[in-house]
């Protein structure tokens, strides 16, 4: 079945730091990809997607480039804020029915 | 403009007892979803509802059943509520474009089993 390895956490950054959240992905198939960011008290929202190999998602900052050949998707930012502090979790989607398949989150702190 | 609601936002229950939890979407999306979230586990699909008149389980249904009631509500129901059902839930909606398969989350239910 498809899954999604994440860097473990947490991670904790200075603020205007570099920002590297590794994930790999094990799919049948042609999955799409994604990154979903969680803030303190709220429901996950799309941070940026990619649908096919080479493409580049990017979104505030961030960027992340579908990667078929070593079936990766990390997450990067060249300058980290406090207001990035959140739960980041890559994700893929297959097949007919779109279900999503979540890593297990990386918990970012950046601090002043 | 809504688009993922969950109620309720918190509730504690007693072992045993029953609850159903409730989720609308004003997107007009065909697919709808429900998981729970774990300390170290993320996300874990429990059901989902790929058009209203289906339901499938996903990688974690024992405990738990759902109703399609309609194409913008998709509950939750426990019947026999546990302690390993305490969680946090979140419903979610996407429509079905293959490669626009972006989800939208609701606010997420936290669930206490005692």
């Amino acid at each position: 079945g498809n899954s999604v390895t994440q860097m473990e956490g947490p991670v904790t950054l200075s603020e205007e730091a570099f920002l590297t959240i590794n994930c790999t992905y094990t799919a049948t198939g042609y999955p799409s990809l994604f990154w979903y960011v969680q803030y303190p008290g709220e429901g996950l929202q799309l941070l940026l997607k990619a649908t096919k190999a080479d493409d580049k998602g990017s979104n505030k900052g961030f960027e992340a480039t579908y990667r078929k050949e070593t079936t990766s998707f990390h997450l990067e930012k060249g300058s980290v804020q406090v207001s990035d502090s959140a739960v980041y979790f890559c994700a893929l989607s297959e097949g007919s029915n779109y279900k999503l398949t979540f890593g297990k989150g990386t918990l970012l702190t950046v601090n002043p | 403009n809504a688009g993922v609601t969950q109620t309720p936002k918190f509730q504690v229950l007693k072992t045993g007892q029953s609850m159903t939890l409730q989720c609308a979407q004003d997107m007009n999306h065909n697919s709808m979803y429900w998981y729970r979230q774990d300390p170290g586990m993320g996300l874990r699909l429990i059901y989902y509802s790929a058009s209203e008149g289906t339901t499938d389980k996903g990688e974690v249904p024992n405990g738990y059943n759902v109703s399609r009631l309609n194409k913008r509500e998709f509950s939750l129901r426990l019947e026999s509520a546990a302690p390993s059902q305490t969680s946090v839930y979140f419903c979610a909606s996407s429509a079905p474009d293959r490669r626009n398969t972006e989800a939208f989350f609701g606010q997420g239910t936290r669930l206490t089993v005692v």
